[in-house]
């Protein structure tokens, strides 16, 4: 699987939008962009995915750079209940039941 | 609808014993993943369940061995704990050929 590139650590003041980065330079045509979450003493949860175009939905929006190489997850008003770690992850296309491969992700910190 | 399920939710071994692990899937899901998350780290992905039989398997000894029942429920095993072997164990389910899977809560294994 491709690798991909988080920021350790990130902060935001809460009821502000919140933009997490990732790179993954080396992404591949057939690789989708997932993001999932984990929240403190709870399992990863799904958040959103996407291949080419920007997608919406009721947790986050996803923003993918033309060039595939790089995209942000978007958390539009940030609440206390935001604050995770935010993993990218690459999956190819019909990969089915392949395991997520997880990297250390992005913490991020919500502050009241 | 119940989601996935882990039990226990701790577990304190000393080294040199085993351990099982249990999983009930979401209501409806028939394939089961293991993932063992240390301190700081992302999960990693141990093997995968489908139809009663090992589907895949990550970079783990055969120490660890699993097992999934007709109700597909599972259980993970593992032999001759090592102190290296204390981690947060997370099971995952999905739907064969889809792509978003459901994490549990975990089970917290420290050996001593």
């Amino acid at each position: 699987d491709a690798k991909t590139t988080q920021p350790n650590s990130m902060e935001s003041n809460e009821e502000e939008p919140v933009h997490l980065p990732c790179n993954h330079s080396t992404i591949s045509g057939t690789d989708y962009i997932h993001w999932y979450r984990q929240l403190p003493s709870q399992g990863p949860e799904y958040v959103i995915h996407g291949l080419t175009s920007n997608v919406n939905n009721r947790m986050a929006s996803l923003a993918i750079a033309e060039d595939r190489k790089s995209s942000t997850l978007i958390l539009h008003r940030a609440t206390l209940r935001d604050a995770a770690v935010y993993y990218c992850i690459l999956r190819r296309m019909n990969s089915g039941n392949t395991p997520l491969v997880f990297g250390k992700g992005t913490r991020l910190s919500v502050i009241a | 609808d119940a989601g996935v399920t882990q039990s226990p939710t701790h577990l304190i071994k000393t080294r040199g014993q085993q351990v099982t692990l249990r999983c009930s899937p979401k209501s409806g899901h028939d394939t089961v993943s293991w993932y063992q998350q240390a301190l700081g780290q992302g999960p990693q992905f141990i093997f995968q369940y489908y139809e009663e039989e090992e589907r895949q398997r990550g970079n783990f000894p055969d120490r660890f061995s699993g097992h999934q029942f007709p109700n597909y429920s599972s259980e993970l095993n593992v032999n001759a704990l090592l102190l290296g072997d204390s981690a947060l164990y997370l099971c995952a389910s999905s739907l064969q050929g889809l792509d978003e899977q459901y994490f549990g809560p975990g089970t917290r294994l420290t050996v001593t």
